[in-house]
């Protein structure tokens, strides 16, 4: 089945500061990779997704790139600000038609 | 619509008890889901129905869990008998389309603890 790295498992980023998040996925068939964030206590919320066909999308400061080829895509979040502080997820679907999700990273921006 | 409506938030049990987590899709979604998450290991699928249909449920832990879906706009996950190892946070979450092809909705979450 597919299988998500995600790296690193916590990351710091002074307010201001860009932010970037990394996931490998092992599926050649996966075509569909959304990312979640997570605040503490809640529910996670689909922030931005990309599907095999594209090699980049953005959405305001955030931006997701893929690379089908090495099998890898990121998340990018540019000018953070405090209320980016979450635990972001990556995850992939692949020929088993699920989401698998990474093991998470916990982002916190430092005022 | 309200979103994804799961019961109760917040259960606190011994072990050995029975416990059963609810969940009310979104109307229209076809495609359900139960995750666990835990510090440990992160979100782990345990089960999923298609058109109220067990799809995979190659995740479900042991005999001890078992998950339902007796129609569109109802599911229940069932521990029996509970053990510690069984705490944390339940999820359920729906889509539309089969294996979520659309976006995934979550629930607030069901957080078990089990004494």
């Amino acid at each position: 089945g597919e299988n998500v790295e995600q790296h690193p498992s916590t990351l710091s980023v002074q307010e201001g500061d860009s932010a970037v998040i990394k996931c490998t996925y092992s599926d050649s068939a996966s075509n569909y990779f959304p990312w979640y964030k997570q605040e503490l206590g809640k529910r996670p919320q689909l922030i931005i997704d990309i599907r095999s066909n594209v090699g980049e999308k953005k959405d305001q400061r955030i931006a997701v790139t893929l690379n089908k080829t090495a099998k890898h895509f990121s998340l990018h979040i540019t000018e953070t600000q405090p209320e980016d502080s979450a635990v972001y997820f990556c995850a992939a679907r692949g020929s088993a038609r699920q989401l698998t999700f990474g093991s998470g990273t916990q982002l916190t921006v430092l005022p | 619509d309200a979103g994804v409506i799961q019961s109760p938030r917040h259960e606190v049990t011994e072990m050995g008890q029975e416990v059963t987590l609810r969940c009310k899709p979104i109307s229209g979604h076809n495609s359900l889901f139960w995750y666990r998450q835990t510090m440990m290991r992160g979100l782990e699928l345990l089960i999923y129905f298609n058109n109220n249909v067990p799809i995979d449920d190659s995740g479900m832990p042991e005999d001890r869990f078992s998950a339902k879906m007796p129609n569109a706009s109802f599911s229940t996950l069932k521990i029996q008998p509970s053990e510690p190892r069984d705490s944390a946070v339940y999820f359920c979450a729906s889509s539309w389309g089969r294996g979520g092809t659309g976006e995934l909705f979550f629930g607030e979450g069901s957080r078990l603890t089990v004494l």
